[in-house]
């Protein structure tokens, strides 16, 4: 069974502070990983990465993936309280028409 | 580029009610996705079509959940009856990929519909 699992599921910090999110996965023909803001309704992209090592930048924001160890991270640098929501990461998988399977999110709370 | 639209934005029925959400994905988008995300949880995959055939509706209950893609563009997902689990926030999503290309493009997300059931 596909599994995109995120850690950790909450996570509150000072206004300033670096956070890391977390994303593994084990699902059959993976073709690329998506991480996704999430502040009302509608997630919103953020990153789509496909290669191992190397590193998506924007702004404060960064992600990595490593497709050995089956798993990707989300760096926000110097947090600000806009940047509190939920994090979404998702994966690609599959041949011809491909499937978009979501974790269960990382509440990010970031206080002033 | 207008986005995913989608509507109503919220609606709230009795259980064993019917209720239908209508969703026109971004203009050239084949790949359409219908989620459900309960509270406090990531979003499920109900049904996805590319085009106008279905790809995977192996999350979708189907005796009381339907879905179409009438001529690959506009998609209603009907719940017929509704029960008091259905309560969720309802996205849809399209995506595209290029001719020739192996991968699909980000998915690009609606503003959801809000049910509650009651």
């Amino acid at each position: 069974e596909d599994k995109v699992v995120q850690s950790p599921l909450s996570l509150v910090v000072h206004e300033g502070d670096t956070v890391t999110l977390n994303c593994s996965y084990e699902v059959t023909n993976f073709r690329s990983l998506l991480w996704y803001k999430q502040e009302k309704k509608a997630p919103t992209f953020l990153f789509m990465l496909t290669s191992s090592g190397i590193e998506k930048k924007s702004g404060r924001l960064s992600s990595i993936l490593d497709k050995k160890e089956l798993f990707s991270i989300l760096n926000i640098t110097a947090t600000q309280t806009g940047d509190s929501a939920i994090y979404l990461c998702a994966v690609f998988k599959g041949q011809g028409a491909q499937k978009l399977v979501f974790g269960q999110g990382t509440r990010l709370t970031i206080n002033p | 580029e207008a986005g995913v639209a989608q509507s109503p934005r919220y609606k709230i029925i009795e259980k064993r009610q019917s209720v239908a959400f209508w969703c026109n994905p971004i203009s050239g988008h084949a790949t359409l996705y219908w989620y459900q995300q309960i509270l406090g949880q990531g979003p499920k995959l109900l049904i996805q079509f590319q085009n106008n055939g279905v790809v995977d509706d192996s999350q979708l209950p189907k005796d009381r959940f339907s879905a179409e893609r009438l001529k690959g563009v506009d998609s209603t997902l009907k719940i017929q009856p509704a029960k008091l689990e259905d309560s969720a926030v309802y996205l849809c999503a399209s995506s595209l990929r290029y001719r020739g290309q192996t991968l699909n493009t980000e998915a690009f997300f609606g503003q959801g519909t809000r049910l509650t059931v009651v």
